[in-house]
């Protein structure tokens, strides 16, 4: 079993829809949360950060983290066709201020207009 | 540009050659780290430097890998004797403090024939 476990999709919606993409993680020493936006043969841009349990909110998106069930939320609301793209989740301990990441396998998402 | 960059962006070469990619970090960032990435699958943890000391290498960075931060600025990943296996995105990311601070360059596409 990974240590990030994320569905590949792909995941198809309508513009205007809300989104839900979720990971869950089986390490309880992570602390940070993050979600990347990857799109086709690009880096990853990291979309949201948080630190330990709760909410985070970002213009369109939402933030989720639950560290009691081990799983983790980004939700994406009023969808364009622009947020086509893979969504990576990633998180990581604190270790000697690396804070290197974990990274789930992405979900891709397509936006249809 | 003030970003990370990556150099070159695509290298195509046979199997059993040496390779070598560049990253320039973001000028004021001390951590850089190096991921390689398959298709479908999220990036996944070389080696990490803080200023020009390599702080931690993952059991992926074989012995045919090899990474260097001379001065605490550019990077260089080096492959020796080239395996189709190692035919992946090189992404390259440079922080300063913090997981919310850290950016990925655009990365390099090794195809080994």
């Amino acid at each position: 079993q990974k240590e990030v476990e994320q569905d590949p999709g792909p995941l198809s919606v309508p513009e205007g829809a809300i989104v839900s993409l979720n990971c869950t993680y089986s390490n309880s020493a992570f602390q940070y949360f993050m979600w990347y936006r990857q799109y086709s043969r690009k880096g990853p841009e990291l979309l949201m950060y948080t630190y330990s349990s709760g909410n985070k909110e970002d213009g369109r998106f939402t933030a989720q983290v639950d560290k009691s069930s081990k799983y983790i939320s980004l939700f994406i609301r009023d969808s364009q066709p622009s947020d086509s793209a893979t969504y990576l989740c990633a998180m990581s301990p604190q270790s000697g201020g690396s804070y290197i990441p974990t990274f789930g396998r992405g979900t891709s998402l397509i936006v249809h207009p | 540009d003030t970003g990370v960059s990556q150099d070159p962006r695509h290298k195509i070469t046979k199997r059993g050659q040496n390779v070598t990619f560049r990253c320039d970090p973001i000028s004021e960032h001390n951590r850089l780290y190096w991921y390689r990435q398959t298709l479908g699958q999220g990036p996944e943890f070389l080696t990490y430097f803080q200023n020009e000391a390599q702080l931690e290498k993952s059991r992926l960075l074989s012995d045919r890998f090899s990474a260097e931060r001379p001065k605490g600025s550019f990077s260089t990943l080096e492959i020796q004797r080239t395996e189709q296996g190692d035919s992946a995105m090189y992404l390259c990311a440079s922080s300063l403090l913090s997981p919310s601070d850290r950016f990925f360059g655009p990365g390099t596409r090794l195809t080994v024939l």
